[in-house]
């Protein structure tokens, strides 16, 4: 079974600039959730999907971030005029609902740097 | 509101030492879920564990064991005889039923010392 997938692993970009993250789900994963992680912290919860549809999102998740999963299947996370207090790991996880045991799995993360 | 406790920012220990790591949870909600989760250096969450809140069993796999207390709302966590390679951040997160998102803990640094 193919895990979570991330992609890029690391980004570093001057801010103001746009950046695009992408997540894969582990295959026949019907949800899929992001989460961002700053140094020393734990991860806070962004937004999740079902499917294709954005079901909920976080306080966090400021008009700058756009979320994405158009085929109910890889998502995007993008993060507009980014600022220096964007830099953290964003974390990407899925899951299979309804289950009895529902798991959230996580991704490797993208590690982005704002300068 | 919902919080977890992870009041152990550090622990250092030898090889072969027992080590618990402490977990407390804050919820209304009379069914939620708890988790472990453990990460490396190379950044990914890695699933140790989920418990439901129905569930008081303790739980034993390997070298780790779960203690879950609903009277004092702790899930602890126990390694029997670290190895180096349990060296990592280890979080304790919490789910309430009806909710999607995992409540993290602020996590534990764990270093095993040869």
């Amino acid at each position: 079974d193919t895990g979570v997938s991330q992609d890029p692993r690391h980004k570093i970009t001057k801010r103001g600039q746009n950046v695009t993250f992408r997540c894969d789900p582990i295959s026949e994963h019907n949800r899929l959730y992001w989460y961002r992680q700053t140094l020393g912290q734990g991860p806070e919860f962004l937004t999740y999907f079902q499917n294709e549809a954005q079901l909920e999102k976080s306080r966090l998740l400021s008009d700058r971030f756009s979320a994405e999963r158009p085929k109910g299947s890889f998502s995007t996370l993008e993060i507009q005029r980014t600022e220096q207090g964007d830099s953290a790991m964003y974390l990407c996880a899925s899951s299979l609902v309804p289950g009895p045991q529902e798991t959230q799995y996580f991704g490797p993360g993208t590690r982005l740097l704002v300068l | 509101a919902q919080k977890v406790t992870q009041a152990q920012t550090e622990i250092s220990v030898v090889e072969k030492e027992d080590v618990t790591l402490d977990c407390v949870y804050e919820t209304r909600d009379t069914t939620y879920y708890l988790f472990w989760y453990k990460q490396p250096p190379s950044g990914e969450l890695v699933f140790l564990i989920r418990r439901n809140s129905f569930d008081e069993q303790n739980e034993i796999s390997g070298r780790y064991s779960w203690n879950f207390q609903k009277s004092t709302s702790s899930f602890n966590f126990t390694i029997t005889a670290s190895q180096v390679v349990d060296s990592a951040v280890y979080f304790c997160a919490l789910r309430s039923q009806g909710a999607q998102k995992l409540v993290f803990g602020q996590g534990t640094r764990l270093t095993i010392n040869p």
